[in-house]
């Protein structure tokens, strides 16, 4: 079974730090691009950055730009997603997802999410 | 950034019922447009891709058209199951944004 697990969330402090990971299996892990996309509460989704099999090209929104870093270990099956001067607004369940180029982009795999809660 | 606008942002309609939301993006993204449906507490679930390509798995009922600017998804006939909030989102270029969401509630 396909089957992507988020792990690594909780409750931070504001400026804080945080790491997410996100386990894969069922699949051949190293041959995919990945995503991470959060839904702050009562939101709606917002994608936060993506990596490419190799991690030769990776990408960022803005809002996340220069304080979060994407990555991954093929050998591991797993996702990374650290995420540095932490702001109430990261506030939001995180997902990690599977994208599949067909040519078309898409995101065929979800994670259940793991929440990330920036208080103080 | 491209910008995604759906519409309604929300809907009440009844079993049975052909449903239609409406995606418009800010500049041409060819057929690089998702359709995602979620219900509450749950993660996204693909239903569409490449703006008219049914995802393995899901029904029939549901269909995607357009291109360019201009999207649809139809859900022919709602069902009780289908009550949730759908996302279509474009995959043109990064920042791959999501519309604000369409929820569909019974009425």
């Amino acid at each position: 079974e396909v089957q992507l697990v988020e792990s690594g969330g909780g409750l931070v402090q504001p400026g804080g730090s945080l790491r997410l990971s996100c386990a894969a299996s069922g699949f051949t892990f190293s041959s995919h691009s990945m995503n991470w996309v959060r839904q702050a509460p009562g939101k709606g989704l917002e994608w936060v950055s993506y990596i490419i099999s190799s991690s030769s090209t990776i990408y960022y929104a803005d809002s996340v730009k220069g304080r979060f870093t994407i990555s991954r270990d093929n050998a591991k099956n797993a996702l990374y997603l650290q995420m540095n001067s932490l702001r109430a607004e990261d506030t939001a369940v995180y997902y990690c997802a599977r994208v599949l180029q067909r040519p078309y982009y898409y995101m065929d795999v979800w994670g259940k999410g793991t929440t990330v809660t920036v208080s103080s | 950034d491209i910008q995604m606008t759906q519409s309604p942002s929300s809907l009440s309609a009844s079993v049975g019922d052909r449903v239609t939301i409406t995606c418009r993006a800010s500049q041409s993204i060819s057929s690089y447009l998702n359709w995602y449906q979620q219900k509450p507490g749950k993660a996204p679930k693909l239903l569409i891709y490449a703006a008219s390509n049914l995802q393995s798995g899901v029904p029939s009922r549901f269909s995607g058209s357009g291109s360019g600017t201009d999207f649809t998804l139809t859900i022919s006939s709602l069902q009780p199951e289908d009550f949730a909030t759908y996302y279509c989102q474009q995959s043109y270029s990064p920042p791959w944004t999501f519309g604000q969401g369409t929820k569909v509630e019974i009425k």
